[in-house]
């Protein structure tokens, strides 16, 4: 029983142009939100997150958004570059210390 | 970067051979996550740890038990290992509940390739 769902195991995005990476979740107990980067042979690195009482979170290039009525999360990349070409994990938790990953978006920004 | 390291890198063992992966952190942190990343279910947690000693199940637990009998170590081992166990195995760490909680989420180490064959 998947908690936290990326139903797109790869996109590809010019280079430029923005990126959407989506993330569902079925536990309304999860109030907060987060997204790793991976890339190959190295440990997933934080990139941003978001709590339930936000729907909006930019940092930089990326930006979080949250709906909670969906339990939908999405993050945006703007513009994106080759160097962003990766997998990304949505991660989700719910009044402890634990996250459940999604299962990742693989990204490949073309040049 | 937080200081965590996984060892060893990378491992080819035999069906049946028992296993012991180390994590260990320069950090201080109190919790400590043993993760397993396979195609197609993303990364699942496997143990945890809350402190010394104190240590409890995740989401895909049977065949793995873990030690930690030093802030700054985490051991996960395979008791009998399968080919269904091959995988990349992260060790992840954090400094407390509420910067966990705060949204800061984990550190990765760099993980363990391991091949049961």
């Amino acid at each position: 029983d998947q908690q936290v769902k990326q139903n797109s195991p790869s996109l590809s995005v010019q280079e430029g142009r923005i990126s959407i990476l989506n993330c569902d979740y079925t536990n309304s107990m999860f109030d907060y939100f987060l997204w790793y980067k991976k890339y190959p042979a190295e440990g997933p690195t934080f990139l941003i997150s978001i709590s339930s009482i936000k729907d909006k979170n930019e940092d930089g290039r990326f930006t979080v958004f949250l709906n909670k009525s969906a339990k939908h999360l999405s993050l945006h990349i703007v513009p994106s570059q080759p160097g962003d070409s990766a997998v990304y994990f949505c991660a989700a938790s719910g009044g402890t210390y634990k996250y459940i990953f999604g299962t990742g978006t693989r990204l490949k920004v073309l040049a | 970067d937080a200081g965590i390291t996984q060892s060893p890198r990378h491992k080819v063992t035999e069906t049946g051979t028992p296993v012991t992966l180390r994590c260990h952190q320069t950090e201080n942190h109190r919790y400590m996550y043993w993760y397993r990343q396979d195609p197609g279910h993303g990364l699942r947690l496997i143990h945890y740890s809350y402190g010394v000693k104190d240590t409890d199940k995740g989401e895909v637990s049977d065949g793995y038990s873990v030690s930690r009998s030093k802030t700054e170590d985490f051991l996960l081992t395979l008791e009998s290992a399968t080919s269904s166990q091959t995988s990349v195995y992260f060790c992840a760490i954090s400094e407390s509940r509420e910067r966990n909680r705060g949204g800061y989420g984990y550190t990765f180490g760099s993980g363990t390739r391991l091949t049961v064959v």
